[in-house]
């Protein structure tokens, strides 16, 4: 079984630049996440989706983080314009059902950005 | 806020031997997950063992373990007869209401042959 893909595998981008990650996660997986998980930190969640639809988006940065995921499959996420805090590793992570209390999660290998 | 706090930012242990890290989590939810997090430096998460909150026995996966106390909202992961391939960052997660994770800041396992 395929796991969750995503690229690029880095990104080097000067600050105000945008920039965009994508996301394929496991097939028939119905709920998918992005993670931020700065140096020295554990992931924090961006976004939850199920299918098409988001679950929670309250800590995503709205003026400059967007996220979609079209057709309820694949996703991308998307910043516009970069910040120096924006360098971290962008983990995507999918999940087979929807909204559950102890679902577990399957994670790629994440995007590390880099804003110089 | 409810929070997971891992108080040990590195440990080491010695290959064959057995190292516990410690987790400690709020929450004020009657049912509810944990999970033990490996991630090496691929950066892929890769699921170690996951306690049911609601069940008294402690998770037992291979050469991992969880030592489960509710009361005290203690979550610690025991790894017997270490390996050179535990090596890595080990996070503790509480599940949230909706399937999402709540991640402590890890603890960086070294293993020394």
């Amino acid at each position: 079984e395929a796991g969750v893909a995503q690229s690029p595998r880095y990104k080097i981008i000067e600050k105000r630049q945008s920039v965009a990650f994508w996301c394929n996660p496991i097939s028939g997986h119905a709920t998918l996440y992005w993670y931020q998980q700065i140096l020295g930190q554990g992931p924090k969640l961006l976004i939850q989706f199920q299918n098409n639809g988001v679950v929670d988006d309250s800590q995503l940065p709205k003026d400059r983080f967007s996220a979609e995921r079209l057709k309820g499959v694949d996703s991308t996420l998307k910043i516009q314009p970069a910040k120096l805090e924006d360098s971290a590793v962008y983990l995507c992570a999918s999940s087979l059902g929807g909204w559950g209390v102890g679902e577990k999660l399957f994670f790629g290998s994440g995007t590390q950005l880099s804003v110089l | 806020a409810q929070t997971v706090t891992q108080s040990q930012p590195e440990m080491s242990v010695q290959e064959a031997e057995t190292v516990t890290l410690s987790c400690t989590y709020d929450t004020s939810e009657s049912d509810y997950y944990l999970f033990w997090y490996k991630q090496p430096p691929s950066r892929q998460m890769i699921l170690v063992i996951r306690q049911e909150a609601y069940k008294q026995q402690n998770a037992t996966e291979n050469r991992f373990s969880v030592n489960f106390q509710k009361a005290a909202k203690s979550f610690s992961l025991k790894i017997s007869d270490s390996q050179l391939g535990d090596a890595a960052m080990y996070f503790c997660a509480r599940g949230g209401s909706q399937g999402n994770l709540i991640f402590g800041k890890g603890t960086k396992l070294s293993v020394k042959p």
